[in-house]
């Protein structure tokens, strides 16, 4: 089974401030896919990143693969109280089935006015 | 657009009960996912169907049956409820392996 670590679990903010939020894992992926949560909703898909080092960015948000696509990294720029929500990575298993994903167990943001 | 319905929404069960949760896409999505959520865990594959008249365990099945209706449906069965599976269950569908997920709104399910 490939695990991915989501650290902090919790983190909460001031507006106005930058974060990073962070997925890591012993095993390779073939890609990797972040998710934004918000209360009595399903996960909606942020990103995908594909290529090890590939960097995507989605207005104040920024996603990064690493080199060895083993780990992943979101940033956000000056976070805004609509930025709250539970952020999930999900990975597709290198040379395993693209059909299932493992999903790390979420860091849970509070954006404060 | 409705994208993935799951019905129903809530749903408060007793023990030893069995219910069936109910997930439609209108997408013509190939792929279809049934995932449970509780607090502190992440998402957890319960099964999923890859095409239409296949399905497969995922990491948390037992307990748990599913039907693959037809291209649209994928249904999940508890056929004893226990108290251990109270959680908010999700549906999801993707067109192929290389596609991302769709998830539903999810059902509150609580067994007592």
């Amino acid at each position: 089974t490939q695990l991915l670590e989501q650290s902090p679990q919790f983190l909460s903010i001031q507006e106005g401030e930058n974060l990073t939020v962070y997925c890591n894992s012993s095993s390779v992926f073939s890609s990797l896919q972040w998710y934004r949560q918000e209360p009595g909703e399903g996960p909606v898909l942020l990103v995908t990143v594909v290529t090890g080092g590939e960097v995507k960015k989605l207005k104040r948000l920024t996603f990064q693969f690493g080199d060895a696509r083993k780990d992943s990294s979101l940033h956000i720029t000056a976070a805004q109280p609509g930025d709250t929500g539970l952020y999930l990575c999900a990975g597709a298993p290198s040379g395993g089935s693209n059909y299932k994903l493992t999903f790390g167990k979420g860091t849970l943001l509070t954006v404060n006015p | 657009n409705a994208g993935v319905t799951q019905t129903p929404k809530f749903q408060v069960l007793k023990t030893g009960q069995s219910m069936t949760l109910q997930c439609a896409q209108d997408m013509n999505h190939n792929s279809m996912y049934w995932y449970r959520q509780d607090p502190g865990m992440g998402l957890r594959l319960i099964y999923y169907s890859a095409s239409e008249g296949t399905t497969d365990k995922g990491e948390v099945p037992n307990g748990y049956n599913v039907s693959r209706l037809n291209k649209r449906e994928f249904s999940l069965r508890l056929e004893s409820a226990a108290p251990s599976q109270t959680s908010v269950y999700f549906c999801a569908s993707k067109q192929g392996p290389s596609f991302s997920q769709h998830f539903g709104d999810g059902t509150r399910l609580s067994i007592l």
